[in-house]
């Protein structure tokens, strides 16, 4: 059973460009979670996305980001005109029960995005 | 969610159990404790979680206290590929947002030759 898959494992942009970064969750599970980890700090929750639908963004930016998770295909985040400060690795999350907190969640290797 | 506290560093030798502590005095009933470790530039990885009573798997045991204000995941055997950082994490039941995992600095376990 593949596990979670994230794609491009490194993305460099430059100041204004659009990154786009993508998650398969494991088969069977239709929750997904973005997480950020800034150099040398904690992953932070940004979104909760079941499909079709996002049931939590608060840990999102409000400008420049948003997520989406389809009936088909993978999740994605999609960050626009980046800049420096969103150099960090984001990490995808899936879980195959309703969000409870008995559910476990299982990360993808992340996409490390530099911003230069 | 309740806060959990974990010392900063510890270090095991090779072939011995590591032994990791987390407090969580604050925790509630219904409360989960989950652990998982990050591999350097790796996503994390689960590994046990437990509620009330002790828990093993293929990679750990869960030693939780009668009292649930702390814990220790234990390694029974380390090797040099469980050099990690590791996360204690305390999870809601249900209700509100228990599925944001909040992630503190952790427990970085080196094993040493």
């Amino acid at each position: 059973n593949a596990g979670v898959m994230q794609n491009p494992r490194h993305l460099v942009r430059r100041r204004g460009q659009e990154a786009r970064l993508r998650c398969s969750p494991m088969k069977g599970h239709s929750h997904v979670y973005w997480y950020r980890q800034l150099p040398e700090e904690g992953l932070k929750f940004m979104v909760y996305l079941q499909k079709e639908n996002i049931i939590d963004e608060s840990g999102m930016p409000k400008e420049r980001f948003s997520a989406e998770f389809p009936k088909e295909g993978p999740s994605i985040l999609r960050i626009q005109q980046v800049v420096r400060g969103d150099s960090a690795a984001y990490f995808c999350a899936s879980s195959p029960l309703a969000g409870s907190g008995t559910d476990t969640q299982y990360f993808g290797p992340g996409t490390r995005l530099t911003v230069l | 969610d309740a806060k959990t506290t974990q010392p900063p560093s510890m270090d095991c030798a090779e072939g011995r159990a590591a032994n990791l502590p987390c407090n969580h005095s604050t925790i509630s009933g219904n409360e989960y404790v989950y652990w998982y470790r990050q591999i350097h530039s790796q996503g994390p990885q689960y590994i046990i979680h437990g509620l009330k009573n002790n828990e093993t798997n293929e990679m750990a045991s869960l030693i939780i206290t009668e009292d649930r204000k702390s814990s220790t995941l234990i390694l029974p055997h380390a090797t040099l590929r469980d050099t990690a950082v590791y996360y204690c994490i305390v999870r809601g039941n249900s209700g509100g947002s228990n599925y944001k995992l909040t992630f503190g600095k952790g427990t970085l376990l080196t094993v040493n030759p």
